[in-house]
C-alpha cells in the first residue's frame, strides 16, 4: 500500500512569490492535515481537511490556504512568501474521525530567498 | 494555553544503556497523547497512543507510560538503529471531531555502538 506522497520534495522561491504544495493521502484516507516544521518551533498545525471541507485551522496568517479535492488529494498554497516561511511542510492522512494515528509524508522543504 | 514540553532536547547513549525521555503537557482536557519517531529527511512515524493516566504500551525496546501531567518513553538496551528524534504530541478534548495535534519540539536521541 502506497504511503502519503508529497510533491515537490524541494522548492526554492524568492520573497513575494507564491507556492503550491501537493499531497496525495493513503488510499481510502479521507482526512488530510498540514503541519509546518521549523528547528525552533517544531511541528505546528496549519489546517485539516475532511471530505473537501476544512475541519480545523491553526494560527497562521491568511496567506496560508488549502483545499481538498473529491479524491482526497490536497493542496496548500502560500502567497506573498516571506523569509520566515522557509520550513519543512508535512502532510499527514488518516482514515477519518478523530484521535487517530496520523501517517506522514516525507514533506516538502521550502526555502525562501 | 495548551503546551507540550519535551526533555532533554538531546540525549547521547551508549548501546545497551537504558534511559527515559520526558514529555510534560498542559492541556484543557486530554483526548490522547501520541509518540512519534522521526528520522532525518523523513516525516514522523507513529509509535504509540495513550488515552488515560496509568496506561502503558510497549513495542520492542520502547515502553510509553502516561500520568495526569506527563508521559515517559523508556528505552531499554537501545541499539544504534534507535537513533532518531522522538516527538510527543497531545490532542485536546475540545474542538469537536479533529485530528489536530499539539507537538513538543522533540528529543534527539543518538545511540553510539
Amino acid at each position: 500500500k502506497a504511503g502519503v506522497t508529497q510533491t515537490p520534495r524541494y522548492l526554492i522561491k524568492t520573497r513575494g512569490q507564491q507556492v503550491t504544495l501537493s499531497c496525495s493521502p493513503i488510499s481510502g484516507h479521507r482526512s488530510v492535515s498540514w503541519y509546518q516544521q521549523t528547528p525552533g518551533q517544531g511541528l505546528q498545525f496549519l489546517f485539516e481537511y475532511f471530505s473537501e471541507t476544512q475541519r480545523n485551522k491553526g494560527n497562521f496568517p491568511g496567506r496560508f490556504s488549502g483545499r481538498q479535492f473529491s479524491n482526497s488529494r490536497s493542496e496548500m498554497n502560500v502567497s506573498t512568501l516571506e523569509l520566515g516561511d522557509s520550513a519543512l511542510y508535512l502532510c499527514a492522512s488518516s482514515l477519518a474521525g478523530y484521535n487517530e494515528k496520523l501517517f506522514f509524508g516525507s514533506g516538502t522543504q521550502l526555502s525562501v530567498l | 494555553e495548551d503546551q507540550v514540553t519535551q526533555s532533554p532536547e538531546a540525549l547521547r547513549l551508549q548501546e545497551g544503556e537504558s534511559s527515559s525521555l520526558n514529555c510534560s503537557y498542559t492541556v484543557s482536557g486530554l483526548r490522547g497523547l501520541f509518540w512519534y519517531r522521526q528520522d532525518p529527511g523523513k516525516g514522523p512515524e507513529f509509535l504509540f497512543t495513550l488515552y488515560s493516566a496509568g496506561e502503558e504500551k510497549e513495542k520492542e525496546r520502547l515502553k510509553a507510560t502516561l500520568t495526569k501531567k506527563e508521559s515517559f518513553l523508556h528505552i531499554t538496551a537501545p541499539k544504534p538503529e534507535d537513533s532518531a528524534t522522538y516527538l510527543c504530541a497531545v490532542q485536546p478534548s475540545y474542538g469537536g471531531a479533529t485530528n489536530k495535534l499539539i507537538f513538543g519540539t522533540g528529543t534527539l536521541l543518538a545511540v553510539q555502538p
